[in-house]
């Protein structure tokens, strides 16, 4: 199946200060991405939609100006945390959608675990 | 009420059992039902994906899809250890690039 890497894997950082996420789509060309955030056994809550070229599109709920979202090429999007405080620790998977595949089938990057002290 | 209903479990089971998770959801316009698999701290990976209803079989692995009674299914036979994890159903609407709905989850674990 297709892959999607997430950079990092891990980031830990103190609050107030900004972290980014990378999502790439390594063997496939992607126009639209997925961000996702995960609490401790739950499942995934849709955070936005990142369309290659446009703005993302925001679920309720989601500040846009606090996770910022870049999708400036087909293999990458990137999710900016900013101002990160302790509430925003979280593990954060995003998604890309294969065109070539099913209609609404998506592949999941590894996740990014973010804690903020 | 939840779009999509599933029991989080947990489940444990025998090495060698068959296993039978299920989701149930309320909106007809599902039409792509999928089952993805998540390990502790990764991120999930796609299973099975079945469009509209029927079942599919890929290796040990089953999915049914009851669209008169908004119910699906994953069988797995043979289970194994490794097959422990958090499984996911996921349903979207036809012909388009909406994004998925997710159930809760149920965490599967299969003791040796």
């Amino acid at each position: 199946g297709a892959v999607v890497s997430q950079h990092p894997s891990r980031v830990i950082c103190k609050s107030g200060t900004s972290v980014k996420i990378e999502c790439r789509s390594l063997d496939f060309q992607a126009t639209t991405m997925f961000w996702y955030r995960q609490f401790p056994k739950q499942s995934l809550m849709l955070m936005a939609t990142s369309n290659e070229g446009s703005k993302a599109t925001y679920e309720q709920g989601v500040e846009k100006d606090k996770f910022l979202i870049n999708h400036a090429s087909l293999t990458l999007s990137t999710l900016t945390v900013t101002s990160a405080h302790p509430e925003d620790s979280s593990f954060y998977i995003c998604s890309a959608r294969d065109p070539s595949g099913g209609a609404n089938e998506q592949f999941f990057g590894p996740g990014t675990r973010l804690t903020v002290l | 009420q939840k779009e999509v209903e599933q029991d989080p479990g947990p489940l444990s089971v025998p090495e060698g059992a068959i296993v039978s998770l299920n989701c149930t959801y309320s909106n007809s316009a599902f039409q792509y039902f999928m089952w993805y698999r998540q390990y502790s701290r990764k991120g999930p990976e796609l299973l099975m994906y079945t469009y509209s209803s029927g079942n599919k079989e890929d290796g040990r692995f089953t999915a049914q899809v009851d669209k008169s009674s908004k119910y699906i299914s994953l069988f797995i036979r043979d289970s194994q250890p490794s097959d422990s994890a958090t499984y996911l159903c996921a349903m979207s609407p036809s012909g388009s690039a909406r994004q998925l709905t997710f159930g809760s989850g149920t965490q599967l674990t299969v003791l040796p």
